[in-house]
């Protein structure tokens, strides 16, 4: 099994709806999540981190966190399809390292 | 802004050659990362190196070298280059090696081996 879990996709959601993407990790004691956007022909650049239980909102942005399920999922609200990109969530492990282990990522597409 | 800059962004090889791809952050950043990505695998870490001169492998490191002599600086080595390694790489850099830090990548080299 592979450390971190994302549906693959593509998610093809309508413009100005909720696209929700999903994590899965296996390692119980992970430390620190983290969404990567990547454009298509571009580098990943992080858009949200999240460290502790709950919710976490940046504007249209909100990353939810669930240790004792080991989700972790990105809900993007009023979508556009500027937001249509590949999704990768990664996380660090437990024992102090800091090298994130990154997901296979989900390709989003947002239809006017 | 952190700026991470990869040499090429893209390079055509023949299999067997030895083939340097190169890194440069300016930020003063103590980590450096090569990953390849590869559709539908995703990210995958080759080496990164945590200070001048050191270096640890990471999942996938067989076929590979990196070279790190300077804080601003690291390569990655080729030695004989097959056609498996045609694939995007990107280098990434980190401040300080915390749990929660994020990583800033550079714009990906494109290699090809033929």
């Amino acid at each position: 099994q592979k450390e971190v879990e994302q549906n693959s996709g593509p998610l093809s959601v309508p413009e100005g709806a909720i696209a929700s993407l999903n994590c899965t990790y296996s390692d119980r004691g992970s430390q620190s999540f983290f969404w990567y956007r990547q454009y298509s022909g571009k580098s990943p650049e992080l858009i949200m981190s999240i460290y502790s239980n709950g919710d976490k909102e940046d504007g249209r942005f909100t990353a939810q966190l669930n240790k004792a399920s080991q989700y972790v999922s990105l809900l993007i609200r009023d979508s556009q399809p500027s937001d249509s990109a590949t999704y990768l969530c990664a996380r660090t492990p437990s024992g102090g390292s800091y090298i994130p282990t990154f997901g296979r990522g989900t390709s989003l597409i947002v239809h006017p | 802004d952190v700026k991470v800059t990869q040499s090429s962004r893209y390079l055509v090889k023949r299999t067997g050659e030895k083939v340097f791809l190169e890194c440069v952050q300016d930020m003063d950043h103590e980590n450096m990362f090569w990953y390849r990505q590869d559709p539908g695998l995703g990210l995958r870490l080759i080496y990164f190196s945590y200070d001048v001169k050191m270096k640890e492998k990471g999942d996938i490191p067989e076929g590979y070298s990196v070279s790190r002599e300077k804080k601003e600086r690291f390569s990655l080595i080729l030695e004989s280059a097959s056609t498996n390694q045609t694939s995007m790489y990107l280098c990434a850099s980190s401040l300080y090696g915390a749990t929660n830090e994020k990583l800033f990548f550079g714009s990906g080299t494109q290699l090809s081996v033929l």
